[in-house]
């Protein structure tokens, strides 16, 4: 079956642009997580999704959101990038939210901001 | 809070045995994942630990002490193809995963 799939892969942007990020989770899963990695950090939470709710929500500002869809479809969206934004931008699904779940991943969604 | 600890660098030869350890302080566990990630790819599952004790998996084991909080992962017979981030994960009180910055093992020749 398909895996998770992120669109675009890479993308740049300008300082104070906003942009959307598409996740499609694996056929079946409807636990959708997003992760900002960039090198210094790791894999930082960013939000995750469960039947169109935010169930949980990392330390990151107001400019970053996300939504789900009914068909566990999941954007998030950044408005005002600035520099420090750039980052790999992962989603990963499952099948319940939590437990012993194990999450897949996409291959990520590369942002530069200039 | 949580916090995650692992180290961020380690090297190692062909068939050698590497052990990557991670400590770590949540409020609240619900088991501890190992994921591999190789340079520009995605994370991939490696092994889940919920109970105390060692979980074997072919070449890959990995351990778990919740009064510890602590846990390694244990490669054997290593392969120039080890190399890559590998990323300790807890699963807080069935929120999402929380990620430790991940070790970088370098396997050489």
């Amino acid at each position: 079956k398909a895996g998770v799939t992120q669109t675009p892969r890479y993308l740049i942007k300008t300082r104070g642009q906003q942009v959307t990020l598409s996740c499609s989770p694996i056929s079946g899963h409807r636990s959708v997580s997003w992760y900002q990695q960039t090198p210094g950090q790791g894999l930082q939470f960013l939000f995750e999704y469960f039947s169109e709710t935010q169930r949980n929500k990392g330390n990151f500002p107001g400019r970053f959101s996300g939504r789900q869809f009914s068909n566990s479809r999941s954007e998030m969206n950044v408005s005002t990038l600035e520099l420090g934004d750039s980052a790999l931008y992962l989603c990963a699904s499952s099948l319940p939210a939590g437990g012993e779940a194990e999450a897949f991943f996409g291959q990520g969604t590369r942002l530069t901001v200039v | 809070g949580q916090n995650i600890d692992q180290p961020t660098e380690m090297t190692a030869t062909e068939g050698a045995i590497v052990q990557i350890n991670c400590t770590y302080q949540t409020s609240g566990f619900n088991g501890l994942f190992w994921y591999q990630q190789h340079a520009g790819e995605a994370p991939t599952f490696l092994s889940y630990n919920v109970l105390d004790g060692l979980e074997e998996k072919g070449r890959f084991s990995s351990f778990l002490s919740r009064s510890k909080g602590y846990s390694y992962l244990l490669l054997k017979e290593l392969q120039m193809k080890d190399s890559a981030s590998y990323l300790c994960a807890v699963n807080q009180a069935g929120t999402a995963l929380i990620f430790g910055k991940g070790t970088t093992l370098s396997v050489s020749s």
